[in-house]
């Protein structure tokens, strides 16, 4: 079992749904969480960082963490065409090593 | 956004042949990362330094090598390239316990 599940979709929505992208882990020290986005052939970018269980928000992001299902999301409203991309997940316990999802493929439809 | 430069960003070699990959940047982040990508694998972490010569392994270090001799720059070598090196190359930076900012990637590929 990998310590990093995400389904990689692809995930195709139209413009302007919701979209809900998730991911799973097995190692309750993580309590660090990152969300990136990675255009094809770009490196990835990083939307949200937070720390620990809780929810946060930035614009039509929300990072939300659930700790005791060792659960984590992120949501994005009103999406359109160029939020597609690949979506990173990654984790970590405060040390140097973060573990990263495979990554979900998200196309929105014009 | 962190300034991170990674050169060459485009590279093919022959199998044997030893290659380096440079990461600069400008952030003056303690931390630097060298990871592998690949489809169905993800991000995989080769080796990362935590200072100036200091670096260490990480999961996937077998065949590369790395130096850091100043704060801003952080070097990958594959002494003798083989083809199961063929990937996308990026460089990370942070601080212990927060964000990493990644570069735009080297893509190389061993013939």
């Amino acid at each position: 079992q990998k310590e990093v599940e995400q389904d990689p979709g692809p995930l195709s929505v139209p413009e302007g749904a919701i979209v809900s992208l998730n991911c799973t882990y097995s190692n309750s020290a993580f309590q660090y969480f990152m969300w990136y986005r990675q255009y094809s052939r770009k490196g990835p970018e990083l939307l949200m960082y937070t720390y620990s269980s809780g929810n946060k928000e930035d614009g039509r992001f929300t990072a939300q963490v659930d700790k005791s299902s060792k659960y984590i999301s992120l949501f994005i409203r009103d999406s359109q065409p160029s939020d597609s991309a690949t979506y990173l997940c990654a984790m970590g316990s405060g040390t140097y090593k973060y573990i990263f999802g495979t990554g979900t493929r998200l196309k929105v439809l014009a | 956004d962190a300034g991170i430069t990674q050169s060459p960003r485009h590279k093919v070699t022959e199998t044997g042949t030893p290659v380096t990959l440079r990461c600069h940047q400008t952030e003056n982040h303690r931390y630097m990362y060298w990871y592998r990508q690949d489809p169905g694998h993800g991000l995989r972490l080769i080796h990362y330094s935590y200072g100036v010569k200091d670096t260490d392994k990480g999961e996937v270090s077998d065949g590369y090598s790395v130096s850091r001799s100043k704060t801003e720059d952080f070097l990958l070598t594959l002494e003798s390239a083989t083809s199961s090196q063929t990937s996308v190359y990026f460089c990370a930076t942070g601080t212990l316990g927060n964000e990493q900012f990644f570069g735009p990637g080297t893509r190389l590929t061993v013939l």
